[in-house]
Order: C-alpha cells, then structure tokens, then sequence
C-alpha cells in the first residue's frame, strides 16, 4: 500500500472555477503535509505547507484532518497558470527517516479559458 | 537562492553502457536524494544519503548504485543501462530536518 495516496484526475475546470483535491496518507505517525506543483516538463516546486489549523495563500487553501487522514487543497478563481500537476507530499517521523518525503502520484489540472 | 543542478538534461545511451548522473547543490545540505518520475507512477525513490559516504536504499535501488564523496555532490550510476531504466531523474537535496526538498532540473535518460 501506498504511503500517499491521490485521485489522478484530471480535472479540467474554466477559469474563475474553484476546484478542489484530496490526498490521503497510509501512516498515522505522519508528521508534515506539503503540496507541491509540477509544471510540464519541469522539477516539482514547494507551493504550500499544510498545517492541522489550515491555511491560506492567496487563493489557495490546504486543510489537513488527522482523524481521516487526508489532506485537502481548494484552489479559487482558477487561472490558466495554476495547470500543473499537484503533489501530495507527507513526511513521517523525521528522525527514523532522515528526512524522507513521500510523494502522491499527483493531480492533473488544466484550466481553460 | 537555492540551486540543485543535474550534470545533463537529456542524455541517450545504449544497452549495457554504464551512466553516470552527477547532482550539486550549493546550499550545504546534508541529505540528497535520487528519484525516477515515470508517468502514472509518480516519483520513486531510488537512494538517498544523509552524509558523505552514506547512503540508503529507496523503494527501488535494483540496478542503481550511488557515490557520495563531497557533501555537495551526489551520483547516481547505472552499472549496466537497460531499457527499462529509461525514464526522467530528478535529484533533490534538504537539510536534515527538512520542511521541503529543493530539485534539480531532471535529466531525461533514454537508453536504446
């Protein structure tokens, strides 16, 4: 089983729309939530840390639920540039795993005009 | 600004060569990682290392060795490519405690 788990999409939305991802993890010792953001063709970039209050950033906002074990982003007022796929990333117990992320498989976006 | 940067952006080798894929990063991190991104697998994790001269095991090591002399630079090699390792490599480095890992540019390895 996965230690991260994500729906692939893709999710095609307008612009302007609001759209919404999930993530679950497998390990309830899990300490860290992250999105990441893959552009085609390029490395994945940090786009947001997730914290067990939730968060915003702009348009964006990541919600974590410890009982459920998932992790949320919501997007709105989707712009062309946010296509991207997004990455779910956990980290365990830092100080068995030396840092190690673990990575979903990603959600594929792309907004239209 | 951080910066992690891969010796090739794309790269064609033959069955049977050995490669060598070099990662530097100018932030003196201590741990550096190697992974493969393959479409609908995501990334996987191939070694990683938390200091010179170490190293550990991802989820799929088989095939691959790594080098870790300097603590700015981090190698992956191929012993003996084969088709199946054609794929997209992508090295990320961190600090021990980390909140995020930094990514090199990835290198597209094609091996025929």
């Amino acid at each position: 089983r996965k230690e991260v788990e994500q729906d692939p999409g893709p999710f095609n939305v307008p612009e302007g729309a609001t759209v919404a991802f999930n993530c679950t993890y497998s390990n309830s010792a899990s300490q860290s939530f992250f999105w990441y953001r893959q552009d085609c063709r390029k490395e994945p970039k940090l786009l947001m840390s997730v914290y067990s209050s939730g968060n915003e950033d702009g348009r964006f906002t990541a919600q974590l639920n410890r009982a459920s074990q998932y992790i949320s982003l919501l997007i709105r007022d989707s712009k062309l540039s946010d296509s991207a796929t997004y990455l779910c990333v956990v980290i365990l117990d830092r100080g068995s795993t030396l840092g190690r992320l673990y990575f979903g498989r990603g959600t594929q976006l792309t907004v239209w005009p | 600004d951080v910066k992690v940067t891969q010796s090739s952006r794309y790269l064609v080798k033959r069955t049977g060569e050995k490669v060598f894929l070099e990662c530097v990063q100018d932030m003196d991190h201590e741990n550096m990682f190697w992974y493969r991104q393959d479409p609908g697998l995501g990334l996987r994790l191939i070694y990683f290392s938390y200091d010179v001269k170490m190293k550990e095991k991802g989820d799929i090591p088989e095939g691959y060795s790594v080098s870790r002399e300097k603590k700015e630079r981090f190698s992956l090699i191929l012993e003996s490519a084969s088709t199946n390792q054609t794929s997209m490599y992508l090295c990320a480095s961190s600090f021990f405690n980390p909140e995020t890992q930094y990514f090199g540019p990835g290198t597209r390895l094609l091996v025929l």
